[in-house]
């Protein structure tokens, strides 16, 4: 049975670092992972797609990373900013999505 | 990819009463998904949506309580039954499409209910 897990479960950092949003499955045997963005009573923002055969994705701030046969991903985020606060979750595909728990983060400006 | 327009954005609801979630689809995809997130928590499916059949319910979940329409490849409903207070949650409806290159998940904007 697959399972998803995120660390830290909540982060709080200054304004202007870079930092890294950790998310690690057991069952290597997924399509794609996909890391989302969620804000306080919202919905869902998808942020990056990685498919199976990928190593990496880039968008702007955001670089997101794969390793299947470790069952890890990370999400890099550069130069946080305060509006990068909300809580990010990742999600590996095969059939269906199977959820982390997420990681709220907190951007102090 | 695919757009979902999910209605209501949000409600408060009676304890006893029933309301119904819809989702629309700007394309047609064979299953979708229904997912409950209570406060502080993560995503939790709900059920699986299959047009033409039954919806899967996952462990937890019955029809009585949740029960899913999905007339066409393109439309569903989710209606939570004699509602209570610890009904209130975000709740979301999925698609995941498969494209030749990639699979996405794709979902509407949630429904926020509050049951008082």
């Amino acid at each position: 049975k697959q399972e998803v897990t995120q660390i830290p479960a909540a982060l709080s950092v200054p304004e202007g670092e870079n930092l890294v949003l950790n998310c690690s499955f057991t069952d290597s045997a997924i399509y794609n992972l996909q890391w989302f963005r969620q804000d306080p009573g919202k919905g869902l923002t998808s942020l990056l797609l990685i498919q199976s055969s990928q190593r990496e994705q880039t968008s702007g701030r955001l670089n997101a990373s794969l390793d299947k046969s470790s069952g890890r991903s990370t999400l890099y985020i550069a130069a946080s900013q305060p509006g990068d606060s909300a809580t990010y979750l990742c999600a590996v595909i095969k059939y269906q999505l199977i959820w982390g728990a997420g990681t709220k983060l907190i951007i102090k400006p | 990819s695919a757009v979902i327009s999910q209605k209501p954005s949000r409600d408060i609801c009676q304890r006893g009463t029933s309301l119904t979630i819809q989702c629309q689809v700007d394309s047609q995809v064979t299953m979708m998904f229904w997912y409950r997130q209570q406060p502080g928590q993560s995503l939790t499916l709900i059920a699986t949506a299959n047009q033409g059949s039954e919806a899967t319910y996952e462990s937890g979940f019955v029809i009585d309580k949740f029960p899913i329409s999905r007339p066409n490849l393109t439309f569903s409903t989710l209606t939570v039954s004699n509602m209570s207070p610890e009904d209130s949650s975000i709740y979301l409806c999925s698609v995941v499409v498969r494209g030749e290159r990639n699979t996405e998940a794709f979902f509407g904007q949630g429904t926020r209910l509050t049951v008082v």
